[in-house]
């Protein structure tokens, strides 16, 4: 059974640098044919997708954050991480890990961390 | 991005009923549509993939349906268990992205 775990800080002021990990146990975060995928979720708003990295190392971003975001990777610790960089308060969201399967399956995401309330505030 | 429009934005209804939730991508997505069950506090629920095949687990009375720029779940009889916010998903092209979400809420 694959289970993922975000952890990190939960308060952030304006203009810091969000980082999470993700602790994954179950599954190897450098081997089969899955993205390691980050996402979030403004308080009461739809889920927004931030990026991805596949087990090669590729990495994918969605256009709307890719000049503040970095997914990387430990596979020594089999972590995942999310870094967001110049925060703001719509940076406030629940933030997930989440495993998906390749193009050969629809990408279809079906494992999720338990989430992550990030709050931003001055 | 693909912008993806769901209907309605809220759906009263009462346990025996049956539920249908519209997904409407901006453009063609083929069958590469996803439905999640999301509950308060919780993580979203894979339900469906590919438009209409069941993850593993999710009872059958949950189904998809459609192609291209249209795509319905259907909810064939509601369970107390099924009140919820349900979104779709399109991961035909990157970035994925999901619809505003119908919450399914007692009549």
């Amino acid at each position: 059974q694959v289970r993922l775990q975000e952890s990190g800080p939960r308060l952030m002021k304006p203009s810091e640098t969000l980082s999470l990990s993700c602790i994954v146990s179950g599954g190897s975060v450098s081997s089969g044919s899955y993205y390691w995928t980050w996402f979030r979720q403004p308080p009461g708003k739809a889920l927004e997708v931030i990026g991805n990295m596949y087990q090669t190392g590729t990495t994918r971003y969605n256009p709307s954050l890719r000049s503040r975001v970095t997914i990387s990777r430990d596979t020594s610790k089999n972590q995942f991480y999310l870094q967001v960089t110049s925060v703001t308060t719509a940076d406030t969201a629940v933030y997930y890990c989440a495993r998906a399967r390749d193009g050969n399956d629809y990408h279809r995401v079906e494992y999720w961390g338990q989430g992550a309330l990030v709050t931003v505030s001055a | 991005d693909i912008q993806m429009t769901q209907s309605p934005s809220v759906v009263s209804a009462s346990v025996g009923d049956r539920v249908t939730i519209t997904c409407r991508p901006s453009h063609d997505i083929a069958n590469w549509l996803a439905w999640f069950q999301q509950k308060p506090g919780t993580a979203p629920k894979l339900l469906i993939y590919a438009t209409s095949s069941l993850q593993g687990g999710v009872p059958p009375r949950f189904s998809g349906s459609g192609s291209g720029t249209e795509f319905t779940l259907t909810i064939s009889s509601l369970q107390a268990e099924d009140f919820a916010t349900y979104y779709c998903q399109q991961t035909n092209s990157f970035p994925w992205t999901f619809g505003q979400g119908t919450k399914v809420e007692v009549k």
